[in-house]
């Protein structure tokens, strides 16, 4: 059980176009997800905190314009990187914490690697 | 702000021999610390938490970790390495109740030789 899904789990797009990454609660329901960025030999770095209904709240130096949010439903958020540049390159991590039993659990997603030329 | 301090980027051991990862993190009223392991091409993986029951926690695979208040210290330790623990692991703290922001380490890369 508390299977998270990703698609694509990797994407190359061109330089000024839009890309969307999924992420998807398999067998639980997630008032809360969350979007991971992982530099290469790094740390994860929390993007934002996506809640279903509402608008995600994005941390400091992550710009809401670029990287849009939309939990539309408990089990899927996804994520749109706008107008991709190189550095946007990286991989990116969803997480979902169940609506039910432990706040504090989160379960994560296997990853997308987007690369931007 | 909390924060966690993994001492070691890399740590290599010899299959068979004791695993010890090092995790400190800053001091908070009542933390809940998380051990996950991530392989490569593979989603996060939690190993074990802390939530301020028994301070020994025991995980999968044979890990567990120590949480002592005193030396502000969650250490991952294992008794026998295996050549399947090779991977990156991280240490994670969060200190609020509800949909909990998790805070990473910068992780450690556990190397097993034979």
């Amino acid at each position: 059980g508390a299977v998270v899904s990703q698609h694509p789990s990797r994407v190359i797009c061109k330089s000024g176009t839009s890309v969307k990454i999924e992420c998807r609660s398999l067998d639980f329901q997630a008032t809360t997800m969350f979007w991971y960025r992982q530099f290469p030999k790094q740390s994860l770095m929390l993007m934002a905190t996506s809640n279903e209904g509402s608008k995600a709240t994005y941390e400091q130096g992550v710009e809401k314009d670029k990287f849009l949010i939309n939990h539309a439903s408990l089990t899927l958020s996804t994520l749109t990187v706008t107008s991709a540049h190189p550095e946007d390159s990286s991989f990116y991590i969803c997480s979902a914490s169940p609506s039910t039993g432990s706040s504090y659990e989160q379960y994560f997603g296997p990853g997308t690697r987007l690369t931007v030329t | 702000a909390q924060s966690v301090t993994q001492l070691d980027s890399h740590v290599s051991v010899s299959e068979g021999t004791p695993v010890l990862l090092r995790c400190n993190y800053s001091s908070s009223y009542s933390p809940s610390l998380f051990w996950y392991v991530q392989h490569p091409n593979k989603g996060l993986q939690l190993l074990l938490k802390y939530t301020s029951a028994a301070t020994l926690v025991k995980g999968i695979n044979g890990f567990e970790a120590e949480f002592k208040k005193s030396e502000t210290s969650f250490h991952l330790t294992k008794p026998s390495a295996h050549m399947s623990d090779a991977a990156e692991y991280f240490c994670v703290v969060s200190y609020t109740g509800t949909a909990s922001k998790l805070t990473f380490g910068t992780g450690t890369r556990l190397q097993v030789t034979l």
